[in-house]
Order: C-alpha cells, then structure tokens, then sequence
C-alpha cells in the first residue's frame, strides 16, 4: 500500500514563526502535492512538485513556499505563519503520466495563535 | 470562480436507502473525475473514478454517472450504511495541468441507523 506520511498531526505555532510542514512518500511517485482543507471551502491547492527541485503553484500560493530536495519528501514552509493560514494541511502524491490518483497523507492540524 | 460545485452542503438518509451525491462542473476541459471519502482527523481516500469517454463505472455499492452534456455527475451508494457516513469530495483534472485535482467543497453525508 502506498503510504504518504505526514509529520504532525497536530501542530500550534505562534504568529510571525516560520513553520515547516514535511511530507514523505513511500511509493517512489513523481508528483507531490500540498493541499489546505478548510470548512465550507473544500480542498484547495497550494503547490505542487512533479519532479525533484521542481515546483509550481497552485491555486492559493501566497504565504507558503515549497521545498523537493528529494523525490519521497515534499515540505510546506510558511515563513511567517499568520492566524489566517489555520487550517487542515493535507500532502498527497500520485504516480506519473496516465492517472490523477491522489494518495492523501492522514493530514496536519495548524493552529496559529 | 468554482469549477467544481457541490451544493449540497448535507445530506441524511436512513442505512439500506439510496445515497445520491451530486457535483457540478462548468471547466469543459475537465476529462477525467474521481470522488474521495474523508473520514474526520483523515486524508481523503480514493472510491471511485470516470473518465470522460464514459457515461457510467459501477464498482459494488457505488456508481458513478457522467453527463457530459449537462456538466453534472453523481455518486450513488447502494444500500447505504452507517460506516458510509464522511465528507464526498467530487474532483475534475484536464489532464494536461500535470494531473492536478479541483476538488468540491464536499458533501457531508449521515446515513442513519
């Protein structure tokens, strides 16, 4: 089974701390993404990587930055966490050409205070 | 501008009735849907896809219909029970956009005992 795992489950930052959120993908898959959940709002994309060292945002890029040194692990950076990027973080992968199946991490809870 | 529409914000039904979840698409570039299931404190996992081409895919309990002329797809579960119940994530890719997903803001879905 492939397994995207996710560091924090839980997570309380202070506002103005830079945050790191790390993601680590067993299944060798190219593409990486960084998904935010929030209610009433769905799943919506920040960036996402389908190559090492490669990026490209997504649909809500401000106030994050991407990190793909290696192809298994993909980073979230916030470097100025503000109460506004309290949110469900989600990492997905998926394999290259021919399928947009997403395998979703279990998820980081991000409390800014 | 939501490319991928889910008004229903709820839904409830009683365990062995039919489930119908609805989704809404206006990017006619969409060729490929997929639906995920997210149980709280998870990540969504994948139930079940349809490529464009298509009209209907049945796997066990759940179908999905596509009606392309009408940019809408349902889901249905049948007979619903009460370990269905999570947030139904519906979810459209172009295919050429590196296989990133648009996903809904999702249908919480009860099924009662």
């Amino acid at each position: 089974d492939v397994k995207v795992t996710q560091s924090s489950r839980y997570l309380v930052k202070r506002t103005g701390e830079k945050v790191f959120l790390e993601c680590v993908q067993d299944m060798d898959h190219e593409n990486m993404f960084w998904y935010r959940q929030d209610p009433g709002l769905g799943l919506r994309l920040i960036y996402f990587s389908y190559d090492v060292k490669m990026k490209e945002k997504g649909d809500i890029p401000e106030g994050y930055s991407v990190s793909r040194e290696k192809k298994e692990r993909f980073s979230l950076i916030l470097e100025s966490a503000s109460t506004n990027q309290t949110s469900m973080y989600l990492c997905a992968s998926s394999p290259p050409t021919g399928t947009e199946k997403l395998f979703f991490g279990s998820g980081t809870q991000l409390s800014v205070l | 501008d939501q490319q991928v529409k889910q008004n229903s914000p709820s839904l409830s039904v009683q365990e062995g009735r039919i489930s119908i979840l609805n989704c809404d698409y206006t990017n006619s570039m969409f060729d490929y849907f997929l639906w995920y299931k997210k149980y709280p404190a998870e990540g969504p996992t994948f139930l079940i896809s349809i490529s464009s081409i298509k009209d209907k895919n049945e796997d066990g309990r759940f179908t999905v219909f596509l009606n392309k002329s009408a940019k809408h797809l349902s889901l249905h579960i049948v007979p619903s029970q009460p370990g269905d119940s999570a947030v139904y994530f519906c979810a459209a890719s172009d295919g050429g956009s590196n296989y990133k997903l648009t996903f809904g803001k999702g249908t919480l879905l009860t099924v009662n005992p």
